[in-house]
């Protein structure tokens, strides 16, 4: 079946603008992470939605970040007045239930020039 | 911090035997996994340890010691196509928080299989 899609699979955007990053889990998956990864560095947890609860957004580094997901599906990254320190690939993973060995998508490159 | 701690490189010889180590701070712990990301890729899933002991799959297996914080994955049989990064991760559930399930990784073992 389908794997985790995202789109763009690469995003240049000047400082200063809004970005949003789309994420299509796995159909069925009731768990969706997002995560983060700059050159050099480990995987980071950005945010984390499960089913209708409210989403675990401890992982977000600043308030320009935020997501949503709707209806249980799909789920959209948004970065406002991007920064240079945004630049990164920006990969997202769904799971069946919490706690489930996670999927990941191919990601999106974000750079911010 | 959860302090996961992995070898930055790593080198092997096609068809020889690797072992990469992951070392994590215990408190908390509640599973370990091991990603393979190829250059460019997704990070795909190649093992799950929870208990103690050795998990086997193939050319692939992930020991876990709890009491140590210590997990290796061992490549048996190198190929060529092994050469990618190596992700270990674990999970720290907490009370009164739902980020338990994410994921905290190490920065990866970037191994290199020559012939």
């Amino acid at each position: 079946g389908a794997g985790v899609s995202q789109s763009p699979s690469n995003k240049v955007t000047e400082k200063g603008k809004d970005v949003e990053l789309r994420c299509d889990p796995i159909s069925g998956h009731t768990a969706l992470y997002w995560y983060r990864q700059s050159l050099g560095q480990g995987l980071e947890f950005l945010i984390y939605f499960q089913g209708n609860s409210a989403p675990d957004k401890s992982g977000l580094p600043s308030d320009r970040f935020s997501a949503e997901r709707t209806g249980g599906s799909v789920s959209t990254l948004t970065i406002q007045r991007t920064q240079q320190e945004d630049s990164a690939v920006y990969l997202c993973a769904s799971s069946p239930l919490a706690g489930d060995e996670q999927y990941f998508g191919p990601g999106t490159r974000l750079t911010v020039t | 911090g959860q302090n996961i701690d992995q070898p930055t490189e790593m080198t092997a010889t096609e068809g020889a035997i690797v072992q990469i180590n992951c070392t994590y701070q215990t408190s908390g712990f509640n599973g370990l996994f091991w990603y393979q990301q190829h250059a460019g890729e997704a990070p795909t899933f190649l093992s799950y340890n929870v208990l103690d002991g050795l998990e086997e799959k193939g050319r692939f297996s992930s020991f876990l010691s709890r009491s140590k914080g210590y997990s290796y994955l061992l490549l048996k049989e190198l190929q060529m196509k092994d050469s990618a990064s190596y992700l270990c991760a674990v999970r720290y559930p907490e009370k009164n928080s739902n980020s338990g399930y994410a994921l905290n990784f190490g920065k990866g073992t970037s191994l290199l299989v020559t012939p």
